[in-house]
């Protein structure tokens, strides 16, 4: 079975630039997930989908952060315009369960965000 | 808000010593899972723990779920070199799951 695909795996961009994510999750998924993490320390939620639908975008910093999961299968993550503290590695993530549940989820490579 | 302190925050071992590690939080969990990180790929899934007091292994691997729901630790027996990696702690609580900073484990043949 394919794992959780991302890509690019590493993009260095300038401030004020933008820049975009693509995530493919496992197939059957309906959970997906994405998550920063800076380095040193663990993963941080941005925003779950079900299907299409948001469920949690609590932590995704909406003035310069956006994503989408067109037909509920690959998703894109956004960020436009990139800062320096946006400098981290982009987690995506897939579990086979609805929202709310305790299924396990399986992690994409990340993608290296290195903003100059 | 809600602490999570994830200690050590990296260890050196010689190869077939055992590693223990643990999280504690400031907020009741009703799950703790353990992950396994290793350089430029994304976390796995090494243990998960549903009921406090609970005590699973896993091959090499052990973890306890805390009587308070507050904590976890991990313990890891006879250390390899492929043991080498990052370890969070993620307790997680109607799909509210945090991430602790992290054990970094150096394994020295």
């Amino acid at each position: 079975e394919a794992g959780v695909a991302q890509s690019p795996r590493y993009k260095i961009i300038e401030k004020r630039q933008s820049v975009a994510f693509w995530c493919n999750p496992i197939s059957g998924h309906a959970t997906l997930y994405w998550y920063q993490q800076i380095l040193g320390q663990g993963p941080k939620l941005l925003i779950q989908f079900q299907n299409n639908g948001v469920v949690d975008d609590s932590q995704l910093p909406k003035d310069r952060f956006s994503a989408e999961r067109l037909k509920g299968v690959d998703s894109t993550l956004k960020i436009q315009p990139a800062k320096l503290e946006d400098s981290a590695v982009y987690l995506c993530a897939s579990s086979l369960g609805l929202a709310f549940s305790t299924d396990t989820q399986y992690f994409g490579p990340g993608t290296r965000l290195t903003v100059l | 808000g809600q602490q999570l302190n994830q200690s050590p925050q990296s260890m050196f071992i010689q190869e077939g010593e055992d590693v223990s590690m643990n999280c504690t939080s400031s907020s009741i969990f009703n799950t703790w899972l353990w992950y396994k990180q290793d350089p430029g790929e994304g976390p796995v899934l090494l243990i998960a723990l549903y009921k406090a007091g609970e005590l699973t292994s896993n091959g090499r691997l052990t973890a306890q779920f805390g009587i308070t729901r507050k904590d976890s630790f991990l313990n890891i027996s006879a250390s390899i070199p492929s043991d080498v990696g990052i370890y969070f702690c993620a307790p997680y609580n109607n799909n509210d799951m945090r991430f602790g900073a992290g054990t970094r484990l150096t394994v020295k043949p």
